[in-house]
């Protein structure tokens, strides 16, 4: 069955520093896509960062990368140059490629606070 | 924009009284999902639809219905709202780059 774990439910982190969410997955599929949300006080939830099972290269976007290691199924967020307007939950899914629906599964998620 | 809207967008109900959600997207898209979302589980599939009259359940479903006859809607059901269902709802569709999820504002629904 897939997985998602995240075993930080809470962080903190100094206005301009970098922080790693961390995220582990289970799954059996051979192909898979992760993903990584943020989602603010105000509630909604904002699509950040996709890496594919098969991509090369970890992923990146802006200040968001995804460190990847296919072997140790982990798919950690790294912010660089955290701002005030990261403190947010920050949740890790997962999609299986081979299901018919795009079935996503999601994390408990990490709650970042950037303190200035 | 993904175009998704949620109806109501709050709500206060007593339990054994029945509840409808609608969700509403302007995008066509074929996958539609029903998420609640509580803390310390994250976000939880009830139902999924992938088209008109097709619906599936997810791994949270028991107490939940749903229902989609418009490519545009999809309605979820409490047919008798208990207080475990008090949650948040999301709805979701699939689309983008990655066919990643673009998600609607969410309903807080209160069941006393």
């Amino acid at each position: 069955a897939q997985k998602i774990t995240q075993t930080q439910p809470g962080m903190f982190v100094q206005e301009k520093e970098a922080v790693t969410l961390d995220c582990t997955y289970d799954t059996s599929d051979p192909s898979y896509g992760l993903f990584w949300y943020k989602q603010p006080s105000s509630g909604e939830m904002i699509f950040l960062i996709y890496q594919g099972s098969y991509d090369q290269q970890n992923a990146t976007e802006g200040r968001y990368s995804l460190n990847f290691q296919k072997a140790r199924k982990s798919a950690n967020l790294v912010i660089s140059a955290s701002q005030l307007g990261d403190s947010a939950m920050y949740f890790c899914a997962m999609r299986e490629e081979e299901t018919s629906y795009d079935k996503v599964i999601f994390g408990p998620g990490t709650s970042l606070s950037v303190i200035p | 924009d993904a175009g998704i809207t949620q109806s109501p967008r709050h709500k206060v109900t007593e339990t054994g009284t029945p509840v409808t959600l609608r969700c509403h997207q302007t995008e066509n898209h074929r996958y539609m999902y029903w998420y609640r979302q509580d803390p310390g589980h994250g976000l939880r599939l009830i139902h999924y639809s992938y088209g008109v009259k097709d619906t599936d359940k997810g791994e949270v479903s028991d107490g939940y219905s749903v229902s989609r006859s418009k490519t545009e809607d999809f309605l979820l059901t409490l047919e008798s709202a208990t207080s475990s269902q008090t949650s948040v709802y999301f709805c979701a569709i699939s689309g983008g780059f990655y066919n990643e999820q673009f998600f609607g504002p969410g309903t807080r629904l209160t069941v006393l």
